[in-house]
């Protein structure tokens, strides 16, 4: 089966609030995480990445943290706004055994209440 | 860098037509990679290319579909006789020669099979 997942399908956040989507991954050799934002009728957008010899990395509102000792990924999205409602996938490669493929969990679709 | 361009956007066919979809990926990726996204799920990953060389594909690649990429710029993917199990979001995606880069995605071709 794929190696990523989601623990939530659904999120609902009120405006302003800080949000936390969840990612657990099954493969410990994955080296490269990505989150994406996909919003209806787009592709997928690029957010952050984080390779393995990290645990945390910060964007512009966002954070992602890796924890490999769990095999968790999280994205944190500061004072969430409305433009923030999307389905976010994580996906995680591992080069020695997926080749140059990204595998990408179900989604987790978040919604933010004005 | 206008990003990843696919066309057309929407593709409504009948059961047994062939259809092809191409993609312009950015201009210095020299890789490409075309997902399948259906409702609710995640993309899955179908087929890769470095340069005009196809190295990758997913067992989900069936001998009715093939994918092209001549000159190592565009890419087609075609689909022969179409079947309604083939209604899908088809993604490109493309993405620098480094290993750890993320894949830029286009907005997709939505394919309904009638």
């Amino acid at each position: 089966g794929e190696s990523v997942g989601l623990h939530l399908p659904t999120l609902s956040v009120q405006e302003g609030d800080n949000s936390i989507i969840n990612c657990a991954y099954s493969n410990s050799a994955s080296d490269y995480f990505i989150w994406y934002k996909q919003e209806s009728g787009k592709g997928p957008q690029f957010i952050i990445d984080i390779r393995s010899n990290m645990d945390k990395r910060q964007g512009q509102r966002v954070t992602v943290l890796l924890n490999k000792t769990v095999k968790h990924l999280s994205l944190q999205i500061a004072a969430t706004q409305p433009g923030d409602s999307a389905v976010y996938f994580c996906a995680d490669s591992d080069f020695d055994n997926y080749g140059q493929n990204f595998v990408f969990g179900p989604g987790t679709r978040l919604s933010v209440l004005p | 860098d206008t990003g990843v361009s696919q066309d057309p956007r929407h593709k409504i066919t009948k059961r047994g037509q062939n259809v092809t979809f191409r993609c312009d990926p950015i201009s210095e990726h020299n890789r490409l990679y075309w997902y399948r996204q259906t409702l609710g799920q995640g993309p899955e990953f179908l087929t890769y290319f470095q340069n005009e060389a196809q190295l990758e594909k997913s067992r989900l690649l069936s001998d009715r579909f093939s994918a092209e990429r001549p000159k190592g710029s565009f890419s087609t993917l075609e689909i022969q006789r179409t079947e309604q199990g083939d209604s899908a979001m088809y993604l490109c995606a493309s993405r620098s020669g480094t290993d750890y880069s993320p894949l830029h995605f286009g907005n997709g071709t939505r394919l309904t099979v009638t």
